[in-house]
């Protein structure tokens, strides 16, 4: 079975530079999250998707974070316009829809706003 | 709001020794506790999952706890090696999404 998929894997950008992340969940799994982890911290939500629609964006910052899960399978999280303390790492997982829910998570991209 | 803490932040021990990892919660309304495990510059792995209905689960070296009512759970890890070097993270479940605590970093000295 293929894990959650996510690219680029790295980026780097200048503040007030736009950038997307994509991400591909497991097969079948209804339910995605995007995550952002800045250094030394645990993970905090930004989103989560049940199929295509959102179930809980309180943690996203609208004004400059936007996500959306077409056809609800792979989903984009763009940053318009990037800020310094955006630097962190974005982490997409997945969970069926059935319990226990267990969440599996990609490898991430590594944001660097310069 | 739930809040996850993780101590110690950094653990050191030498090859062999046993690890004992602790995670603290402040609601004990969850659904389960997972925990992960987290390498330099990777995504999350994760290791064992605990339903709020069970006490304990084991795979392989790794046993983790489960107490609601004290809000804890323990991570055992046995024989350490150090290929067991990364941060581990615990997290809890609550309608569905996870609150994570920041984790202990484990090194483990050959």
């Amino acid at each position: 079975e293929a894990g959650v998929a996510q690219s680029p894997r790295y980026k780097i950008i200048e503040k007030r530079q736009s950038v997307a992340f994509w991400c591909n969940p497991i097969s079948g799994h209804a339910t995605l999250y995007w995550y952002q982890q800045i250094l030394g911290q645990g993970p905090k939500l930004l989103i989560q998707f049940q199929n295509n629609g959102v179930v809980d964006d309180s943690q996203l910052p609208k004004d400059r974070f936007s996500a959306e899960r077409l056809k609800g399978v792979d989903s984009t999280l763009k940053i318009q316009p990037a800020k310094l303390e955006d630097s962190a790492v974005y982490l997409c997982a997945s969970t069926s829809g059935t319990g226990p829910y267990e969440q599996y998570f990609g490898p991430g991209t590594r944001l660097t706003v310069t | 709001k739930q809040e996850v803490t993780q101590i110690p932040a950094a653990l050191s021990v030498p090859e062999g020794e046993n690890l004992v990892l602790n995670c603290s919660f402040t609601d004990s309304a969850i659904y389960n506790l997972q925990w992960f495990r987290q390498d330099p510059g990777k995504g999350l792995t994760s290791l064992l999952l605990i339903q709020s209905s069970q006490r304990e689960q084991t795979s392989g070296r790794l046993n983790a706890s489960l107490d609601k009512s004290s809000g804890r759970s323990t991570l055992y890890i046995a024989a350490s090696q150090p290929g067991d070097s990364a941060t581990y993270l615990c997290a809890v479940s609550g309608d569905y999404k996870l609150s994570f605590g920041a984790g202990t970093t484990v090194t483990v000295r050959a």
